[in-house]
């Protein structure tokens, strides 16, 4: 079956530092992947996304390559703000999709950010 | 403006009391759906819809019912609430159920069954 695995956290940070959350993958086929993002008290919301190999999605200076070769869909951004404090939830999508957009989604990683 | 809401964003009740709880978007998506997100555990998809009168189970459908007879209102049904369906509960739509589109979330729904 699909899964996705992704760091625990919390990850505790402080302002402008670089910012890592590790998502690796099983699925077959070729997934979508995409990364959410939960602030506090408010539903997820889309951050980025990619569709096939190689790909990079970006949004709000966060990125994140589709690898194939590692199952990886990495997030990174270069200075982190406080504002970026939410949890993140790595989640695919398989394809062929015979499952409905069915989402499958990581436990969530936690990020605090200090001034 | 476009978006998908729920109600009530809060609930307690008992164990057994039949409750539903609406979900409804204004965006003319096709698809819907409704997780959970439990500790650790991320969000589990509970039932989707693909279309009007067209639902399917996802994960963890044992204990929930679903119904989509309009478009825009996917409400999630749980006719007898146990304390293990104590959750925080999502409500989701898409354009198509395809693997490609964002799927646009509600604020929650936080259950309490005791």
């Amino acid at each position: 079956g699909n899964s996705v695995t992704q760091m625990e956290g919390p990850v505790t940070l402080s302002e402008e530092a670089f910012l890592t959350i590790n998502c690796t993958y099983t699925a077959t086929g070729y997934p979508s992947l995409f990364w959410y993002v939960q602030y506090p008290g408010e539903g997820l919301q889309l951050l980025l996304k990619a569709t096939k190999a190689d790909d990079k999605g970006s949004n709000k200076g966060f990125e994140a390559t589709y690898r194939k070769e590692t199952t990886s869909f990495h997030l990174e951004k270069g200075s982190v703000q406080v504002s970026d404090s939410a949890v993140y939830f790595c989640a695919l999508s398989p394809r062929p999709n015979n499952a409905g957009n069915m989402l499958t989604f990581g436990g969530g990683t936690r990020l605090m950010v200090k001034p | 403006e476009a978006q998908v809401t729920q109600n009530p964003r809060y609930l307690i009740t008992v164990t057994g009391k039949k409750l539903t709880v609406t979900c409804s978007q204004n965006m003319n998506h096709e698809y819907m759906s409704w997780y959970r997100q439990d500790p650790g555990l991320g969000l589990r998809q509970i039932y989707y819809s693909m279309n009007v009168e067209v639902t399917d189970k996802g994960d963890v459908p044992e204990g929930y019912k679903v119904s989509r007879k309009e478009k825009r209102n996917f409400p999630l049904i749980l006719e007898s609430p146990s304390p293990n369906q104590t959750s925080l509960y999502f409500c989701a739509s898409s354009l198509r159920g395809l693997a490609d589109n964002e799927q646009f979330f509600g604020p929650g729904t936080r259950l309490t069954v005791l």
